[in-house]
């Protein structure tokens, strides 16, 4: 079965640090790759997306995320994070012939001063 | 940007109430998602129209939830009777095709209380 998961519930960074959040994807093919972000109480923004091409994604926010086929890992970056980037993170996947897109359960970004 | 226009933004019910929410996606999508996100979960698709067609509502409750695009345009999600496990927010997304990469975007969602 199609899945996405997201080890960490909940993370804690300081300002001005560096960030990675993990995403790892179930199933043969490589699916579509997206991540989304979601500011409390709000509906969720695409920061990036892939499929093919150069494994080193670049997105919106100075967001960055790089895709590992050896692992099935999606991981998303950022070199120094804002406060403004307090949220929630999510990972999606849709495979190939099914238009479904599935979610990971999320990444609660806490950000320290 | 266009936006997808949800409402209302909140709704409180006692369960064994109905109860209906309404989206309006982007101009010219023809793709049209209802997604429940549980507390500390990720969204979870309920149903998928193209069009005036579902796509997809294997996930949908459908002895007490149903959905309805009759033209093609905007699209209303209803509850009946609510239980108290469908305390939710419930986003509604749009996509001008569907499927590959394209994105979606989202409504800022109902947020159901069921008392």
């Amino acid at each position: 079965a199609q899945s996405v998961t997201q080890p960490d519930i909940h993370i804690t960074v300081s300002e001005g640090a560096s960030l990675e959040l993990r995403c790892n994807y179930s199933y043969g093919a490589t699916p579509y790759l997206f991540w989304y972000v979601q500011s409390p109480g709000q509906g969720l923004q695409l920061l990036l997306k892939y499929f093919s091409g150069d494994t080193l994604v670049q997105g919106i926010k100075g967001f960055e995320a790089e895709f590992k086929r050896s692992q099935s890992s999606f991981n998303l970056r950022k070199p120094s994070v804002h406060w403004s980037d307090a949220a929630e993170y999510f990972c999606a996947a849709r495979y190939f012939g099914n238009e479904k897109l599935t979610f990971g359960t999320g990444t609660r970004l806490t950000i320290i001063p | 940007e266009a936006e997808v226009a949800q409402s209302p933004r909140y709704k409180i019910t006692e369960k064994s109430q109905a109860v209906a929410f309404w989206c309006d996606p982007i101009s010219g999508h023809a793709t049209l998602y209802w997604y429940r996100q549980i507390l500390g979960q990720g969204p979870e698709l309920l149903v998928q129209f193209q069009d005036e067609s579902v796509v997809d509502d294997s996930q949908l409750p459908k002895d007490r939830f149903s959905a309805e695009r009759l033209k093609g345009v905007d699209s209303t999600l209803k509850i009946q009777p609510a239980e108290l496990g469908d305390s939710a927010m419930y986003l509604c997304a749009s996509s001008a095709t569907g499927g590959g990469l394209e994105k979606l975007f989202f409504g800022s969602g109902t947020q159901l209380s069921v008392l």
